[in-house]
């Protein structure tokens, strides 16, 4: 079954520092997505890509967060100067048509 | 903004019986929804979903009733297994975006 795969799993990371997340869709996908999940909370919608540009960001995703589809089939977060408050997990999903949804095993985030 | 609830943090079911978790919703303008059940430190896993014009469906074990009018639905499991226990997340989506919104979450644990 085809899967969505999100790299590192775990990332550790210093206050200020610049964080990349990364994603490989499912490859016939066509929208794609960033979801957080900050422990005990829940899983929070970040932003939605489609057709090369966001199409939707939640008031979370703000200048410190951008995504790229740089190369076709990777889809990434970067985070510019991390916060302890961005420690979190970090899901990637993919659809093909927004109703049946994929998502990855998630990047677990720790900001020290 | 809670626009998808789940109101019970945690359901404890004996392993052969039904367990019915519930979600309700107040946006009008969701037209599918979805239930996840999620292991810590992984992925929401798809378990099944519903669109709005429907008012049940049906997979295995597993059924979820819609009732539009209540904004209410509820996954059954039936019958339960202790490999059931894990976190299940209701979500709700429109045809607009297509991002999800997610419910705090459910955290069954079936009994042997």
């Amino acid at each position: 079954e085809p899967e969505v795969t999100q790299t590192p799993s775990h990332q550790v990371t210093q206050m200020g520092q610049e964080v990349i997340l990364r994603c490989v869709p499912i490859s016939n996908h066509l929208y794609f997505y960033w979801y957080r999940q900050i422990l005990g909370q829940k899983v929070e919608f970040l932003v939605s890509f489609y057709n090369n540009e966001i199409s939707e960001k939640s008031e979370i995703f703000d200048d410190q967060f951008s995504v790229e589809r740089p190369d076709g089939s990777n889809f990434t977060l970067k985070i510019r100067s991390t916060k302890l408050e961005d420690s979190a997990m970090y899901f990637c999903a993919s659809t093909r048509d927004r109703t049946f949804y994929t998502f990855g095993s998630g990047t677990r985030l720790t900001v020290v | 903004d809670q626009q998808v609830k789940q109101n019970s943090p945690s359901l404890s079911v004996q392993e052969g019986r039904i367990s019915i978790l519930n979600c309700d919703y107040t946006n009008s303008m969701f037209d599918y929804f979805l239930w996840y059940k999620k292991y810590p430190a992984e992925g929401p896993t798809f378990l099944i979903s519903i669109s709005s014009i429907k008012d049940k469906n049906e997979d295995g074990r597993f059924t979820v009733f819609l009732n539009k009018s209540a904004k209410h639905l509820s996954l059954h499991i039936v019958p339960s297994q202790p490999g059931d226990s894990a976190v299940y997340f209701c979500a709700a989506g429109d045809n607009q975006g297509g991002k999800l919104i997610f419910g705090q979450g459910t955290e069954l644990s079936v009994k042997p």
